[in-house]
């Protein structure tokens, strides 16, 4: 059994361009949570999907957005890219309110 | 929102000793507590977790403590080995909540 598989690995993007990172989800979850983490901080929640629609939301701004396939995978999307925005990006994935199990993650570079 | 806090930053032992984390929160709603093991490289991994309903739960060399009234839980590693070192972050959930509030994480280095 696979568990929550994350593409690409590795992104550089620069300034004011725009990203999308890709998340499937364990077998059996269906629910999709992304959190960034700086280098040297803990995880910062973005948000989380269920059912194809934003559950709950952290403080990001509006330049973070998402969405939730039928098959449950899930995007994230940044846009007009700041330095700032380098961070190690986390999915993880979970089914009701039970655990959430990450992935590997994805390492985004803007210079 | 949630505010967890972590102590110690990092920590050092030597092979065989244990090894101890604690963790504060704020909201005393919150009643799921995990702990996840970070590598280098690598997304943080489940290790253990709590609920509110439970003040203490082992496996194998690792348990963890809750004190509901306090508002603190703290993680144990018993006999240490090479293979523990990693980073350590303790987590918190509200019972009105979806996400995870991390503290902000333990290095732990095992001496061999």
């Amino acid at each position: 059994d696979a568990g929550v598989t994350q593409s690409p690995t590795h992104l550089i993007k620069t300034r004011g361009q725009q990203v999308t990172l890709r998340c499937s989800p364990k077998s059996g979850h269906d629910t999709v949570s992304w959190y960034q983490q700086a280098l040297g901080q803990g995880p910062q929640f973005i948000f989380q999907y269920y059912e194809e629609e934003e559950r709950q939301r952290g403080n990001f701004p509006d330049r973070f957005s998402g969405h939730q396939f039928p098959n449950y995978s899930s995007e994230l999307n940044v846009n007009a890219l700041l330095l700032g925005d380098s961070a190690l990006y986390l999915c993880a994935s979970s089914h009701l309110y039970n655990e959430q199990f990450f992935g590997p993650g994805t390492r985004l570079t803007v210079l | 929102g949630e505010n967890v806090e972590q102590h110690p930053s990092t920590l050092s032992v030597q092979e065989g000793d244990s090894a101890v984390i604690k963790c504060t929160y704020s909201d005393s709603a919150s009643n799921y507590f995990p702990w996840y093991k970070q590598e280098l490289g690598k997304g943080p991994q489940l290790i253990i977790d709590i609920r509110s309903n439970v003040g203490e739960k082992k496996d194998q060399r690792i348990a963890v403590t809750l004190n509901k009234t306090a508002k603190h839980f703290s993680l144990h590693i018993t006999e240490t080995q090479p293979e523990d070192s990693a980073v350590y972050f303790c987590a918190a959930v509200p019972g009105n909540d979806y996400k995870l509030s991390f503290g902000a994480g333990t290095t732990v280095t095992v001496r061999a």
